[in-house]
Formats: structure tokens, sequence, C-alpha cells
């Protein structure tokens, strides 16, 4: 099973409002990580966790806040948005070392969610 | 600095016509690994392929082929009697990896494949 599931679908929120993005994966991948994706553009790396810590941060603004409860959950909170912020967000896992210890990061993607700030 | 350039922006076929997505990397490492997913317009990437440096075999896979060429840094994707279900677009990526042992994915800027009935 390489399904990842991706929490709502569609939102849609006003720049004073706060709201959270949720992922969750079930495969036992150690590695997650956020994608911001703006329309005709490739997906753009925000966030990795690696074994539930924070390993890389793109230089995202502070109004993007992850949170890895645990290996499976990885959250994005999301506050003060700009219009700007409007895109699809992706959540993908990795195994992060194979079977053998070896390399292993193969991304798999969760559906997505679609936002709108208005 | 790697580097991931999928030089087609656009490309429409009609059905049953065969395709090909090239995609030209750049990198220094020399173990590395290559990558092509799918993004159809619902918006999910869906994994297509995984390729080590090592591995200079060409794949099948159904109507699906991949042709990774070291010499000219180029792993290039063909798709055979089109579908109009092919339709979507496609991205190749490269994997970097950082000495915290994470890794991240070079995309290409994505080549949209339009199948037409």
């Amino acid at each position: 099973d390489t399904e990842v599931t991706q929490t709502p679908k569609h939102l849609v929120m006003g720049m004073t409002n706060k709201k959270s993005l949720k992922c969750e994966q079930h495969m036992g991948h150690r590695a997650m990580y956020w994608y911001k994706q703006k329309a005709k553009k490739p997906p753009e790396l925000m966030f990795v966790y690696s074994y539930e810590k924070l390993s890389i941060n793109e230089s995202v603004p502070s109004r993007f806040s992850p949170e890895c409860p645990n290996s499976s959950l990885l959250n994005l909170h999301l506050h003060a948005l700009q219009p700007e912020d409007s895109a699809l967000y992706l959540c993908a896992s990795s195994q992060e070392k194979g079977m053998a210890g070896g390399r292993e990061e193969t991304q798999y993607f969760g559906p997505g969610t679609r936002l709108l700030v208005l | 600095a790697q580097k991931v350039t999928q030089a087609q922006t656009e490309i429409s076929v009609v059905e049953k016509e065969d395709v090909t997505l090239d995609c030209v990397y750049e990198t220094r490492d020399t173990t590395y690994y290559l990558f092509w997913y799918k993004q159809p317009p619902s918006g999910e990437l869906v994994f297509l392929i995984r390729r080590n440096s090592f591995d200079e075999q060409n794949e099948i896979s159904g109507r699906y082929s991949w042709n990774f060429q070291k010499s000219t840094s180029s792993f290039n994707f063909t798709i055979t009697a089109s579908q109009v279900v092919d339709s979507a677009v496609y991205f190749c990526a490269l994997s970097e990896a950082f000495a915290s042992g994470t890794y991240k994915y070079i995309f290409g800027t994505g080549t949209r494949l339009k199948v037409l009935a």
C-alpha cells in the first residue's frame, strides 16, 4: 500500500484565519515532506521531517508552521496567510533507508490540498 | 549545482501515436537517482519509475519505456500508442543528498502532454 492521505481536499480561508492541513501515511516511512505547487510550476519543497525531527526548512515564512506529532502524521499550521499563498499543497513520504540500510528515497505523494486565500 | 531540464513545455499528439518526453540532468554526484512522476489534472503526483546511476539498462513497463544514458546525462521517457488517459504533466526529478542523510528532489519544470482523441 503506497497511500498518503491528505485532508482537507479543498480549503478556503481568509487572511486572518488559522487552519491546519493534515497528512497521514501508514507505510512505515520515516521521512515526510511538505511541498507548495503553483499552477504550471513544479512542486517547491517547503519542509522535510526525518525521524520526526525537522531536517530541512527551505526558508519558508513563519506563517507556515509544520508539526510532526508522530512518524505517521504531518501537519501544516497556517496563520495570517496572503493571497499569494493560494496553491496546491502536497505531502509526501519516503522510507529514507532501504532494507539493507542503503538509499531508498522514492517519495510517494498524497492527493494534495487546494488552498485559496481570500 | 544539480539541475534538471525538461525542454518540452507542452506536447500534443493524436491518440495511438508514440511520444518521447526528454529529461536532461546535471549533477556532480557519482551516485544519484532519477525519477519520473505523472501529475493528472486531479493533482496527485504518481510515481512511475526510479533509476539509479549504476543501472543503465532500459526499462519497459507496458506502454511505458525509459532510456537512461549517462554519457549524455539523459533519462527520456517514451509512451507507445498513447491514450487520452495519458494526458497529464510529467515531471522528471533528480535526488540530492544532504549531510544529514535526508534527500530532496530537484524537479524539472514538467512537460504537459495532451493526447487528442
